[in-house]
């Protein structure tokens, strides 16, 4: 079972590069969220949504756009890449906000 | 207030040991609660959801306390693999709002 996948796992991107980072979720669940977890820190949302179609911001949303054309994949991108913008990015999805998440195993991003 | 708020940690514990840990959050509406695992670079998995009656499984215990906004987990037996960063997860409206987790460390 392959869940949910993130590609790329590790990119290294110069200020000011656009990239756009894939999540792919095979269990037809509804929700798909995006995070970043920076050192000593929790996980922060940066947007989610709730069916296909359909995004909504977080609390982290800005240098961020996402999109959920079909159901089972939600794209996150960088416009406009920031070395504020270094993480690492986890991608999660659920069946609902009443149900648990299950969680990619990341891609790692460095902007230098 | 934070959103949802846990021991600082870290806990250094002995194997064999009982450990601990506790969450508050601030929405009393919040209706899903979950207790995830992290180990260091890797992605967050779920350890347990957390009932109204609480709820067992194996040596993990987790209870919630709807009235007090808090919910608690305890690992029996501690062992040298259950050393990782226990986050505690709430659901607010449609998305969920993670706490900055308690670290915990097992030592032989």
């Amino acid at each position: 079972n392959a869940g949910v996948t993130q590609t790329p796992k590790f990119r290294v991107l110069k200020t000011g590069q656009s990239m756009t980072l894939l999540c792919a979720q095979d269990m037809n669940h509804e929700y798909m969220y995006w995070y970043r977890q920076d050192p000593g820190m929790g996980l922060r949302l940066i947007h989610y949504s709730v069916g296909e179609g359909t995004t909504a911001k977080g609390e982290v949303p800005d240098g961020y756009n996402v999109s959920r054309l079909k159901k089972q994949n939600f794209l996150l991108g960088l416009e406009s890449a920031a070395p504020s913008q270094t993480s690492v990015y986890f991608c999660a999805s659920s069946y609902g906000s009443l149900k648990p998440q299950h969680f990619g195993d990341g891609t790692r991003l460095s902007i230098l | 207030r934070k959103e949802v708020e846990q021991d600082p940690g870290p806990f250094n514990v002995p194997e064999g040991a009982t450990v601990a840990f506790n969450c508050t959050y601030s929405n009393s509406a919040s209706q899903s609660f979950f207790w995830y695992r992290q180990d260091c670079r890797k992605e967050p998995k779920l350890l347990m959801s957390v009932y109204s009656s609480g709820n067992e499984d194996g040596r993990f215990t987790a209870q919630l306390n709807r009235a007090s906004q808090y919910i608690s987990l305890l690992i029996r037996d501690s062992k040298l693999s259950d050393s990782a960063t226990y986050l505690c997860v709430v659901n607010y409206g449609q998305n969920f709002v993670f706490g900055p987790g308690t670290r915990l460390s097992v030592l032989p």
